[in-house]
């Protein structure tokens, strides 16, 4: 069974550009979500979805990040602009339904933010 | 308020010794708990988890012992070998609308030859 996969693996940029992060959940599952993970801390949710609908995104900065998961599939996660603080693993994760189930996730974007 | 968090960010072991990582929940309502491992530069990996009916599981050489008195989860890992040396996490599942995970900083394990 293919995992979660994640692009690109690593991503520089300067402050003020803007970034975009691309998820492919494992196939079949209906729940999709993207973690920040700040150098040793664990993971922040920042986005949850259920199919293609949003059913959390309270800890998204909505001013810069955007999340769209078109057809209930792929999805990507926007930073626009990017602040310094944004340096981060982005780890997108996938599970099969909607409740209390185990998380997979993929290897996760690091961003670095100069 | 709701968190999760590890009494030790950093754990040596001795090899084949037994290693106890200890995690402190603060949320009542939590009835699902999940132990992550996560190697550098992989994403955390599923190793076991706990229901709140239960007190006790083991899987594999790991066993999750859950104490709702206290709120305190741990995860033994029985004859710590280097591969495990990594960061695990303590995952807790609460119902906050919808299900959602809140997860802890971590504890580093270090197997020493």
């Amino acid at each position: 069974e293919a995992g979660v996969a994640q692009s690109p693996r690593y991503k520089i940029i300067e402050k003020r550009q803007s970034v975009a992060f691309w998820c492919n959940p494992i196939s079949g599952h209906a729940t999709l979500y993207w973690y920040q993970q700040i150098l040793g801390q664990g993971p922040k949710l920042l986005i949850q979805f259920q199919n293609n609908g949003v059913v959390d995104d309270s800890q998204l900065p909505k001013d810069r990040f955007s999340a769209e998961r078109l057809k209930g599939v792929d999805s990507t996660l926007k930073i626009q602009p990017a602040k310094l603080e944004d340096s981060a693993v982005y780890l997108c994760a996938s599970s099969l339904g909607t409740g209390q189930e185990k998380l997979f996730f993929g290897s996760g974007t690091q961003l670095s933010v100069l | 308020g709701e968190s999760v968090g590890l009494h030790l960010p950093t754990l040596s072991v001795q090899e084949g010794d037994n290693s106890i990582i200890n995690c402190a929940y603060s949320n009542s309502a939590s009835d699902y708990f999940i132990w992550y491992k996560q190697e550098s530069g992989k994403g955390p990996q599923f190793i076991i988890d706990i229901r709140s009916n239960m007190d006790k599981r083991q899987g594999q050489r790991v066993t999750v012992l859950l104490n709702k008195t206290v709120k305190h989860l741990s995860l033994q890992i029985a004859a710590t070998q280097p591969g495990d040396s990594a960061v695990y996490f303590c995952a807790e599942n609460i119902r906050s609308g919808t299900y959602k995970y809140i997860f802890g900083t971590g504890t580093r394990l270090k197997v020493l030859a």
